[in-house]
């Protein structure tokens, strides 16, 4: 069945340093969403992507999409203590079924 | 407006007891997916519904475990007998489009512990 791997699982920063989670797909993707979640709360969305080579931005976040549709990633820059979490992304297949890759849990130290 | 509401927040039960969790997904919402989320397996999607009627269920564990979806505006996973293994926090989610192709919405979560 589809695996989507997320590395690293754990990311520890100093306040200010940039962070980037790569995700990867064993199959190529209809899109590819991000979701964000704080420690004890549920997973939001944060942004969907759907065109090969596609790159988003919200304020410091930068979300890319690969050209095959098998790989994402998301860069923060200039990471600040509000980002701490954990960020998943979730591939979802032509047929609509989306995996949920493990996580990365990003620390920030201020 | 309301997002997902799914209750209990948190249940302590013991092993061979009947589990009964409950979401009521965003109105106007087509499709419900329950997930569930632990340590070592992250998040597994468990079953979802689209237009209340049962689409993909190959994520349910085993025979203990059912959904439900009488009707758009509210669900049912109910676990029997429950066992220990069975303890983590379970998601309901509901997005607007069909299947996961789109945003989805998730519920706080049902915090579920078998002793």
């Amino acid at each position: 069945g589809q695996q989507v791997m997320q590395i690293p699982q754990y990311q520890h920063v100093q306040e200010g340093e940039d962070f980037t989670t790569y995700c990867n797909s064993s199959t190529t993707l209809s899109n590819i969403q991000w979701y964000k979640q704080r420690p004890g709360g549920h997973p939001v969305f944060l942004i969907q992507l759907v065109k090969s080579g596609e790159v988003k931005k919200q304020k410091r976040l930068t979300f890319q999409f690969g050209e095959a549709k098998k790989n994402s990633s998301l860069h923060i820059t200039a990471t600040q203590t509000t980002d701490v979490g954990t960020y998943f992304c979730a591939g979802v297949t032509n047929a609509g079924k989306s995996t949920f890759g493990d996580g990365t849990t990003l620390t920030v130290k201020p | 407006d309301a997002g997902v509401i799914q209750s209990p927040r948190h249940e302590v039960t013991e092993m061979g007891q009947e589990v009964t969790l409950r979401c009521k997904p965003i109105s106007g919402h087509n499709s419900l997916f329950w997930y569930r989320q632990t340590m070592m397996r992250g998040l597994e999607l468990l079953i979802y519904f689209n237009n209340n009627v049962p689409i993909d269920d190959s994520g349910m564990p085993e025979d203990r475990f059912s959904a439900k979806m009488p009707n758009a505006s509210f669900s049912t996973l109910k676990i029997q007998p429950s066992e220990p293994r069975d303890s983590a926090v379970y998601f309901c989610a509901s997005s607007l489009t069909g299947g996961a192709t789109g945003e989805l919405f998730f519920g706080e979560g049902s915090r579920l512990t078998v002793l």
